[in-house]
């Protein structure tokens, strides 16, 4: 199976909050990380959490992980038109020397005005 | 700071022509640099990774090979397409151990 799983689609309307999830099978990865993939660009970072925390904030977005069920969140509040892109969970694994990065299918999230 | 560039941005190619992308790193050193695909099921492939000049390791047996040249470029290549060679090629970089940074992506379409 896939070493990072998310579901493949989010839709919520302007102004709510917006959760999509992720989990992984690795409980040796060291940091998980949020991308953002605009339509036609490149992968954006967005942030990344150490396996150590619990939770981060930035501005809008907070990332919850829970070590004990393998499971990271990205918390997006008052979503707005521009957050509409795919969001890519990704985890690095403890003893990989080239720091490889383990990637989910990516979960297209719209948002309805 | 870093940027990383990636040429053409798009590119339309018959079947059986050859293949160069190019993806070029600026403000850093000694990179890691990775070719990732993203077909149309839109999961990211990782090609290939180099630690440094001439030094190429492969994920998957394809069609494609890439080359280090220089310690700030890394080349995708083939010298045969196939249709299935199709998709989006986006390529990164890193520090070891650290954050990957990607590049704006070629997208390649064979006919």
């Amino acid at each position: 199976g896939e070493d990072v799983e998310q579901s493949l689609f989010l839709s919520v309307r302007e102004g709510d909050s917006s959760v999509i999830n992720c989990t992984y099978t690795d409980s040796s990865s060291t940091y998980l990380y949020w991308y953002k993939q605009e339509p036609g660009a490149g992968l954006q970072l967005l942030t990344y959490i150490f396996s150590n925390m619990d939770m981060k904030q930035d501005q809008r977005l907070t990332v919850l992980l829970n070590k004990k069920d393998k499971h990271l969140s990205l918390r997006i509040a008052d979503t707005q038109t521009g957050d509409s892109a795919i969001y890519f969970c990704a985890e690095s694994k403890r003893g990989s020397t080239l720091g490889r990065l383990y990637f989910g299918r990516g979960t297209q999230l719209t948002v309805w005005p | 700071s870093q940027t990383i560039h990636q040429w053409p941005a798009t590119l339309v190619q018959p079947v059986g022509s050859p293949l160069s992308l190019e993806c070029t790193v600026e403000g850093t050193s000694n990179p890691n640099l990775y070719w990732y695909r993203q077909a149309a099921g839109r999961g990211l492939q990782l090609l290939f990774y180099s630690v440094g000049i001439g030094q190429i390791s492969s994920e998957v047996p394809q069609n494609l090979s890439a080359s280090r040249p220089q310690d700030r470029q890394f080349i995708l290549s083939s010298k045969k397409l196939l249709l299935s060679d199709s998709g989006f090629y986006l390529c990164a970089w890193s520090h070891p151990q650290e954050t990957q940074y990607f590049g704006p992506g070629t997208r390649l379409l064979v006919l």
